[in-house]
């Protein structure tokens, strides 16, 4: 089955300390990878996505993601965090099987808190 | 929430009730989707469309219609049939349905059964 896993349910980082959030992925085929951000009560928000290439991707507001596709992983990382980094962060990955539309899966979402 | 519109915020539905929740898109996107978040299980896909006119069903339909009369609207009609229907409803649409492109996601409707 394809599916997506975020290990972590919650992820706590000191403000100015660099963060990891984790993802790892199962789909037969290349994977086109996907992260997104949501706030309290909000949709969700396109940070970065793989689709091919150089396996160290860079996002919206520093944020970055490495894909590795030995491990089937797909971090995602900031240098250094701030407070305002906090919220709910979702991995996804494009199904290999879905006919033909874009259908994506969602991992479960990890709660990162940056304090000050 | 870029060019996605979703009304309204919150909803409160009584037992028995259908209700239908609005999404607009501005973006000339040619697919849309509807989710359902519960918290700690992601997203769930249940609806989705390619184009205009056709829709198909996603992992968790049942008790959920839609129509896609126009490009721009994809609403949402949750029906007496749906037995726990208290979540928070997000839309979204892409450009198309090539597997590069990034889903845009509107602010969400939050559906209380009361």
């Amino acid at each position: 089955a394809q599916s997506v896993a975020q290990p972590e349910d919650q992820v706590n980082v000191a403000e100015g300390n660099p963060l990891t959030v984790k993802c790892t992925y199962s789909v037969s085929g290349n994977p086109y990878l996907f992260w997104y951000v949501q706030y309290p009560n909000r949709g969700l928000q396109f940070l970065l996505k793989y689709i091919t290439g150089d396996n160290l991707v860079k996002g919206s507001y520093g944020f970055e993601a490495e894909f590795n596709k030995s491990q089937t992983s797909f971090h995602l990382k900031k240098p250094s965090a701030l407070v305002s980094d906090s919220a709910l962060y979702f991995c996804a990955v494009r199904s290999t099987v879905s006919g033909g539309y874009n259908k994506l899966i969602f991992g479960a979402g990890t709660r990162l808190a940056v304090h000050p | 929430d870029g060019g996605i519109t979703q009304s309204p915020k919150y909803l409160f539905r009584k037992e028995g009730q259908n209700v239908t929740l609005s999404c607009e898109q501005n973006l000339n996107h040619d697919a849309m989707y509807w989710y359902r978040q519960d918290p700690g299980q992601g997203l769930r896909l249940i609806y989705y469309s390619q184009i205009v006119n056709d829709f198909q069903k996603g992992d968790i339909a049942e008790g959920y219609s839609v129509s896609r009369e126009k490009k721009e609207s994809f609403p949402l009609t949750v029906t007496s049939a749906q037995k726990n229907p208290t979540a928070f409803y997000l839309c979204a649409s892409s450009m198309g349905v090539a597997e590069f492109n990034e889903q845009f996601f509107g602010p969400g409707t939050r559906l209380t059964v009361l």
